[in-house]
């Protein structure tokens, strides 16, 4: 069974880093890419970033470019946001998503607190 | 980057009786491999979303079969043939042709 676990969601004061994980099982994690995806609360869905298997191709939404990097550890099945500048807008569930054309499986989310 | 614009925004339906979400792009969806990247996806109350249609038409492992897609180009329906107590919670049509994906804002489909 496909599993994506997201960890490291928080509240963080403005200007603030945070740093998301997302651990998959179930599948071989290597051969995948991967987005993270969020939500601002009672709102609809963003993209944030994208990954390709190897990690040699990466691409960002305007609103997080220069801010959000986002990284891969194929040995350990798991796909990583660091989040730096935190804005309030920023605030919403961070979810992972497997694959491309279209991502199929989806984390649960973790939820990021951007405030003072 | 591609606009999706869903309509209505909120469809209340009455248990049994079916429903129709429709998706418009601001471009072709069209990639220069032939395929159209239009999928839907479903979020139920408190749930992340789920796939349920790919390629406009082809459903995702295990989604029942009163759910289809239809359409091409720049237009796009989502349709349930019969609304069940489990299909409440709001559906999005996403772009994955080109960067940056796009979702549509959203269609809360609510019972009667």
């Amino acid at each position: 069974e496909v599993q994506l676990v997201e960890s490291g969601g928080g509240l963080v004061q403005p200007g603030g880093s945070l740093r998301l994980s997302c651990a998959g099982s179930g599948f071989t994690f290597s051969n995948y890419v991967m987005n993270w995806v969020r939500q601002a609360p009672g709102k609809g869905l963003e993209w944030v970033s994208f990954i390709s298997s190897s990690g040699t191709t990466i691409y960002y939404a305007d609103s997080v470019e220069g801010r959000f990097t986002i990284s891969r550890d194929n040995d350990k099945n798991s796909l990583y946001l660091q989040m730096n500048s935190l804005r309030a807008e920023d605030t919403a569930v961070y979810y992972c998503a497997r694959g491309r054309r279209p991502p199929d499986y989806w984390g649960q989310g973790t939820l990021v607190t951007v405030s003072s | 980057d591609i606009v999706m614009t869903q309509t209505p925004l909120s469809s209340p339906v009455t248990l049994g009786q079916p429903a129709s979400i429709s998706c418009r792009s601001s471009q072709s969806l069209v990639h220069s491999d032939g395929n159209t990247y239009l999928s839907w996806l479903q979020q139920r109350p408190g749930q992340p979303p789920r796939l349920l249609i790919y390629k406009i038409s082809n459903r995702f492992s295990g989604v029942p079969d009163r759910f289809s897609g239809s359409g091409a180009g720049t237009d796009f329906t989502l349709k349930i043939s019969r609304v069940e107590a489990e299909d409440v919670g709001v559906y999005y049509c996403m772009q994955t042709t080109q960067f940056p994906l796009t979702f549509g804002g959203g269609t809360k489909v609510e019972i009667k």
